[in-house]
């Protein structure tokens, strides 16, 4: 069957530090992988997608490269701003249009 | 646009009573509609699939029978969650994917509905 595996958090990181969330994942076929970030108290926002091996999603500075060869889709992000303090999901949606989540991965950026 | 909304965004009730959650496509019309539960800092837990005019499929272990699920149209569907207990208790998120199906449709999530059951 289809999983998401994360680090788990939390990822603690100084305003301006690079950010790499790890994201693997396992299904049969060819998946889209996504990102999603959720901000306190609210749903889920989409921040990147990748729909085949090798595309690279980007969105608000995040980008995520579609990795076959290793299964990943890692997150990473050059320079964090507090604003980014989030839980971000990893999830992938094979054969229909159901997504299976990763385990999500708290961000804390401090000032 | 695809925007999906959520009523009520908050809710407490007394233990035994039911609740209905709303979830309504704003500006497209969705095909399926999907409703999940969140613990707090868990993932998200699917529960059921709706689609528009027929019963909604239910994820193993979610009683049918506790969580009631309409999907009337295209744009709306609820979550009745009967005689509510306190382990009921959790943020109920719904989302909506765009008519066409298949899995390069994206979807769009609700803001959530915390139900609290005293």
């Amino acid at each position: 069957g289809n999983s998401v595996t994360q680090m788990e958090g939390p990822v603690t990181l100084s305003e301006e530090a690079f950010l790499t969330i790890n994201c693997t994942y396992t299904a049969t076929g060819y998946p889209s992988l996504f990102w999603y970030v959720q901000y306190p108290g609210e749903g889920l926002q989409l921040l990147l997608k990748a729909t085949k091996a090798d595309d690279k999603g980007s969105n608000k500075g995040f980008e995520a490269t579609y990795r076959k060869e290793t299964t990943s889709f890692h997150l990473e992000k050059g320079s964090v701003q507090v604003s980014d303090s989030a839980v971000y999901f990893c999830a992938l949606n094979n054969a229909g249009n159901m997504l299976t989540f990763g385990g999500g991965t708290r961000l804390m950026v401090k000032p | 646009g695809a925007v999906v909304s959520q009523h009520p965004s908050w809710v407490i009730c007394k233990s035994g009573t039911s609740v209905k959650i709303e979830c309504r496509s704003l500006d497209f019309q969705a095909t399926t509609m999907f409703w999940y539960r969140q613990f707090p800092k868990q993932s998200l837990m699917l529960m059921a699939t709706s689609n528009e005019g027929s019963k909604a499929t239910y994820e193993q272990g979610v009683e049918k029978d506790k969580f009631l699920i309409n999907h009337a149209s295209l744009t709306l569907s609820t979550l009745t969650v009967t005689s509510a207990h306190p382990e009921d208790s959790s943020f109920y998120i719904c989302s909506a994917s765009l008519r066409g199906g298949g899995r390069l449709d994206e979807q769009f999530f609700g803001p959530g509905t915390r139900l609290t059951v005293l």
